[in-house]
Formats: structure tokens, C-alpha cells, sequence
């Protein structure tokens, strides 16, 4: 067990809808990263937060978005989801800036039909 | 840019064998961290190493050792007396110590581990 804590693990929508995940980190890790993974772009980084300010950009789309709250959980919300979104979304926390370790969650399963 | 390379895409083995994972990468920073991580089949990602670039001695863990070699660029992983619980999809991963501290990940190579 990682200690992070990714809510829900699978997700099944349709085209055009709009999804939140949901990520608790490892107790005293003060940024959040997301991860994509597809079978045709394998693990790709998508945003990073630092003790709940954006740190860094990825390949995020225009249609996603995340935020980092104060109590810093971490929510990344996809809207107007497209076939292509179905992946593994996963969430990853470290102590510091990016340096340490990164620690995964268990990642959500989105499939869109 | 940072590239990963794992070229083996899949690995099949017999049990108790010795199997070694490929992995090179690219960068253009001097200061990085390289790292493995293992994701089995129930899919979660779990951290294995850690090493940053200044530090070149191989690492043993139980049945698990890394060969890192700044010459070649490569960071390889041996597993001793593989086991079939072993089986998983190992990623190899690059992170520099500027700019975004962003993992960026090979493409994985899928061991199988026959009994």
C-alpha cells in the first residue's frame, strides 16, 4: 500500500460528459502529480501541484483541468470527454518538489463508451 | 529533451532463470534521478529504486540489482531466480533535477515469469 488514495477506481461515462477523479496523498507529501496511461501513449505526465499551487505542465488538454485544495487533496477534472480519454489515470505524491521518490495510487479506470 | 528507451517489449522466462531488463536514456542535464517501477497485474505502479546520476555504484536488493552505467547511458535491472510472482510490466523512468519534476517514462517491457 503506497498510502495514496485514488477515488473512484473505475469510471465508465459516455462521449460529451464531464468526470472528476479524486486523489488523497501520502500523509506530510506536499505535491500531487498526474499521470495518463494509454496504450498508445503509455505513461504520460499531466500536471503537478506543490502544496497547492500548479508547479508544472505536461500534455494536459484545454479540457482537463486539477486543482491541489488546502487540505491538499487533489481533484483533475476532465469535461466533453472523447473516445480517446478512456485510459488509466493515475496520481502520485512526494514530500517535496519533486526530488523524492514519486508514490502512486492504485489509479482510476475511465472507459468511455 | 529526456527520452527513456526500454527496446524489449516483452520478456518470456522460465522460473528461476535470470532475466535482465534493458533500459537507456537520453538527457542533457548533468544532475538526474533514474528510477524502476513495477506494475503488476492488478495494475497499481510500485516504486522500486531511486538513483541519481552521481552515484554509479550497483544496487542489490534481495533477488533484484541494477547495473547503472553513465558511459553507455543505460540502467538495467536484474532479476536473480525469477519468480512468478515477478510477472508485471517494469517501467524505467527519468527524472531531471531542473526544470519540471516530471517522471518521464519508457514504454515498460512485459516480463512473464513461466512456472
Amino acid at each position: 500500500d503506497s498510502g495514496v488514495t485514488q477515488t473512484p477506481k473505475h469510471l465508465i461515462t459516455a462521449t460529451g460528459q464531464r468526470v472528476t477523479l479524486r486523489c488523497s496523498p501520502r500523509s506530510g507529501d506536499l505535491s500531487v502529480y498526474w499521470y495518463q496511461q494509454s496504450l498508445d501513449q503509455g505513461l504520460q505526465f499531466l500536471i503537478q501541484y506543490y502544496n497547492g499551487e500548479e508547479r508544472a505542465k505536461g500534455n494536459i488538454l484545454e479540457r482537463f483541468s486539477a486543482q491541489q485544495f488546502p487540505d491538499l487533496h487533489s481533484e483533475l477534472n476532465l469535461s466533453s470527454l472523447e473516445l480517446g480519454d478512456s485510459a488509466l489515470y493515475f496520481c502520485a505524491s512526494s514530500k517535496d518538489r519533486g526530488l523524492q521518490p514519486q508514490h502512486f495510487g492504485d489509479g482510476t479506470r475511465l472507459s468511455i463508451l | 529533451a529526456q527520452k527513456v528507451t526500454q527496446a524489449q517489449t516483452e520478456i518470456s522466462v522460465v522460473e528461476k532463470e535470470d532475466v535482465t531488463l534493458d533500459c537507456v536514456y537520453e538527457t542533457r542535464d548533468t544532475t538526474y534521478y533514474l528510477f524502476w517501477y513495477k506494475q503488476p497485474p492488478s495494475g497499481e505502479l510500485v516504486f522500486l529504486i531511486r538513483r541519481n546520476s552521481f552515484d554509479e555504484q550497483n544496487e542489490i536488493s534481495g533477488r533484484y540489482s541494477w547495473n547503472f552505467q553513465k558511459s553507455t547511458s543505460s540502467f538495467n535491472f536484474t532479476i536473480t531466480a525469477s519468480q512468478v510472482v515477478d510477472s508485471a510490466v517494469y517501467f524505467c523512468a527519468l527524472k531531471t533535477y531542473q526544470g519540471a519534476q516530471k517522471l518521464v517514462f519508457g514504454q515498460g517491457t512485459r516480463l512473464t515469469i513461466n512456472p
